[in-house]
């Protein structure tokens, strides 16, 4: 089957440093990955996304890479900040599968100040 | 910015009793989702939904659950004769249409659906 995991359930930060969030998957099939943010008592919110031909993609302080090789994603948060601090989920979906996304079980990061 | 919604927030219900949540997608979206997240692990899938039926569900939906598109703005999700086990917040999502399905599913901030 497919499966989806993160390597840390928990990352502590000291605010203003970089993060990194890491992700990896079992299926090479997988051709779509996005990070949500999930906080307390809401939804997961949308971060970033990137395709399987791709292997960086860089939003607003976010950036996202992908190594098919070793079937690992990672997130990246530049200059973190108090409000990063939440529940970070990567996911995937394999077209054949439809559109249903799997996801992993979660980094709680939390940024001291 | 657009957004799911979802209502209620939380309900509680005596095991047996049917549940019905409720879900706003938005509005230009046309692919619809549920999926559920059991307290302490990982979100699920559960159903997609596309043009009026059933695309993609998961073992996880079986006879006891049933979707709907009752009218051009709600999705809702009906869980008949609640189990203990189905105690869970459960989010609807939806993704706009263009390029297929690698586009990002959006989430509203789920039902917490209590069964006592």
């Amino acid at each position: 089957g497919e499966s989806v995991g993160l390597h840390l359930p928990t990352l502590s930060v000291q605010e203003g440093d970089n993060s990194i969030i890491n992700c990896a998957y079992s299926n090479s099939a997988s051709d779509y990955f996005i990070w949500y943010k999930q906080e307390s008592g809401k939804g997961p919110q949308f971060i970033i996304d990137i395709r399987s031909n791709m292997d960086k993609r860089q939003g607003q302080r976010v950036t996202v890479l992908l190594n098919k090789t070793v079937k690992h994603l990672s997130l990246q948060i530049a200059a973190t900040q108090p409000g990063d601090s939440a529940v970070y989920f990567c996911a995937g979906l394999r077209r054949a599968s439809g559109s249903r996304l799997t996801f992993g079980e979660g980094t709680q990061l939390t940024v001291n100040p | 910015e657009p957004e799911v919604t979802q209502t209620p927030s939380h309900q509680v219900t005596q095991m047996g009793q049917e549940v019905i949540l409720r879900c706003v997608p938005i509005s230009n979206h046309l692919y619809f989702y549920w999926y559920r997240q059991i307290l302490g692990q990982k979100v699920e899938f559960l159903v997609s939904f596309y043009n009026n039926e059933i695309s993609e569900k998961s073992e996880i939906f079986d006879d006891q659950f049933s979707v709907e598109r009752p009218d051009g703005s709600n999705f809702t999700l009906k869980i008949r004769s609640t189990k203990l086990e189905d105690s869970a917040m459960y989010f609807c999502a939806s993704t706009s249409p263009g390029q297929g399905i690698n586009q990002p599913q959006h989430f509203g901030d789920g039902t917490r659906l209590s069964i006592l």
